[in-house]
């Protein structure tokens, strides 16, 4: 059985780009969420994806957005990225939208120069 | 608002030693409480949780925790160090009620030598 899984593993973009990171969940979860670990940090909150639906969202700005496909898959875009937003990305899924344990993936690690 | 504190952003043992690593948590309704481990380049796996059952929780590999909410803590221990144990440690809160989002503290570093 798969875990989560996330692609790409590593990204290099520059200010001012576009990114989009990909998420596939555990089999039988219907529930995404993203999270944001800069260094040094704990992971940050960004949003929540169920029956695609944004359900719940963090404290980020309008320039992260995401997406959930009917196959329970999920995307995060980041548009006018800032060196700021150089972190590793987490997707973690679970099962019944909320309430229930969190499973997360190895993480995308975007550098923005 | 919830939020999580990890005393202690460093913390080293000897192999065979107890392992302390401590956690507090603010909230204003009895939250959920968790402990994930991050290994280098991996995601998060969780050690174990607390729901509102026993107060006392075992999790994987030797590790447990007590919830004392006199105390608002929620302390991971384990009796004895292992190198395998050598990681980042982090202690998350998420509200009953409150949907899946969690709220983690900022991770302790354990290392562990010979």
């Amino acid at each position: 059985d798969a875990g989560v899984t996330q692609s790409p593993t590593h990204l290099i973009k520059t200010r001012g780009q576009q990114v989009t990171l990909r998420c596939s969940p555990k089999s039988g979860h219907d529930t995404v969420s993203w999270y944001q670990q800069a260094l040094g940090q704990g992971p940050q909150f960004i949003f929540q994806y169920y029956e695609e639906e944004e359900r719940q969202r963090g404290n980020f700005p309008d320039r992260f957005s995401g997406h959930q496909f009917p196959n329970y898959s999920s995307e995060l875009n980041v548009n006018a990225l800032l060196l700021g937003d150089s972190a590793l990305y987490l997707c973690a899924s679970s099962r019944g939208g909320a309430n229930n344990e969190q499973f997360f993936g190895p993480g995308t690690r975007l550098t923005v120069l | 608002a919830q939020s999580v504190t990890q005393l202690g952003s460093h913390v080293s043992v000897s192999e065979g030693a107890l392992v302390l690593l401590r956690c507090n948590y603010s909230s204003s309704v009895p939250p959920y409480l968790f402990w994930y481990v991050q290994y280098p380049n991996q995601g998060l796996q969780l050690l174990l949780k607390y729901t509102s059952a026993a107060t006392l929780v075992k999790g994987i590999n030797g590790f447990e925790a007590e919830f004392k909410k006199s105390e608002t803590s929620f302390h991971l221990t384990k009796p004895s160090a292992h190198m395998s144990d050598a990681a980042e440690y982090f202690c998350a809160v998420r509200l009953t009620g409150g949907g899946n989002k969690l709220t983690f503290g900022t991770g302790t570093q354990l290392k562990v030598e010979l």
